[in-house]
């Protein structure tokens, strides 16, 4: 497997413009995990899936963010409108079916640049 | 509200080993110590987790105290692609959760 896919590696837009983030995770993979990073705030968790289904959505930073998982194989987030704040490296990552003690697959992540 | 102390940053040299603590001292009879890594312009790695035995993968060792109130992540032989920032992680069992603190930063020099 090629592990979790991330798509673009490197986004620059402006602000007020849409952006969206995909990812593709690992295949059987049922719980899928959206993470920003910033030299401030470090690794936060933004949202997690569990079988397609958003389980907790409380890192989400506000309504100008959302993101979507319309199957298995892919997730989507979305912020509209982007604003320069929002500038950092978004991760997705993926684990597999079981109990809680299985370990997240993380992908390359997407470096976004809100100017 | 921090679950885990590491020290920020360590040296270490090439080939030998690097021992990384962390302290957990509230942590709960449920929670596993965890510890992931992140090289440079990378997503984070998993590297091991243990409950209250001592771990080892083909990766490291992970060393919990009888009272499980600190760890020591040992990775036997570092060469210069160890080089990350490692970070100890407390978790729930059966929780989905991965709360990442600011992590230790290890150097391995030639």
């Amino acid at each position: 497997d090629a592990g979790v896919i991330q798509s673009p590696r490197h986004e620059v837009t402006e602000m007020g413009q849409e952006v969206t983030l995909r990812c593709k995770p690992i295949s059987g993979h049922n719980s899928l995990f959206w993470y920003r990073q910033t030299m401030m705030r470090g690794l936060e968790l933004l949202i997690y899936f569990n079988n397609n289904v958003p389980i907790d959505d409380s890192g989400m930073p506000e309504d100008r963010f959302s993101a979507k998982m319309p199957n298995a194989s892919f997730s989507t987030l979305k912020i509209q409108p982007s604003e320069p704040r929002d500038s950092a490296v978004y991760f997705c990552a993926s684990s597999y079916p079981g109990t809680g003690d299985t370990e997240a697959f993380f992908g390359q992540g997407t470096r976004l640049t809100v100017v | 509200d921090a679950k885990t102390t590491q020290p920020p940053s360590m040296d270490c040299a090439e080939g030998r080993a690097a021992n990384l603590p962390c302290n957990h001292s509230t942590i709960s009879g449920n929670e596993y110590v965890y510890w992931y890594r992140q090289i440079h312009s990378q997503g984070p790695q998993y590297i091991i987790h243990g409950l209250k035995n001592n771990e080892t993968n083909e990766m490291a060792s992970l060393i919990i105290t009888e009272d499980r109130k600190s760890s020591t992540l040992i990775l036997p032989h570092a060469t210069l692609r160890d080089t990350a920032v490692y970070y100890c992680i407390v978790r729930v069992v059966g929780d989905y959760k991965l709360s990442f603190g600011a992590g230790t930063t290890v150097t391995v020099r030639a």
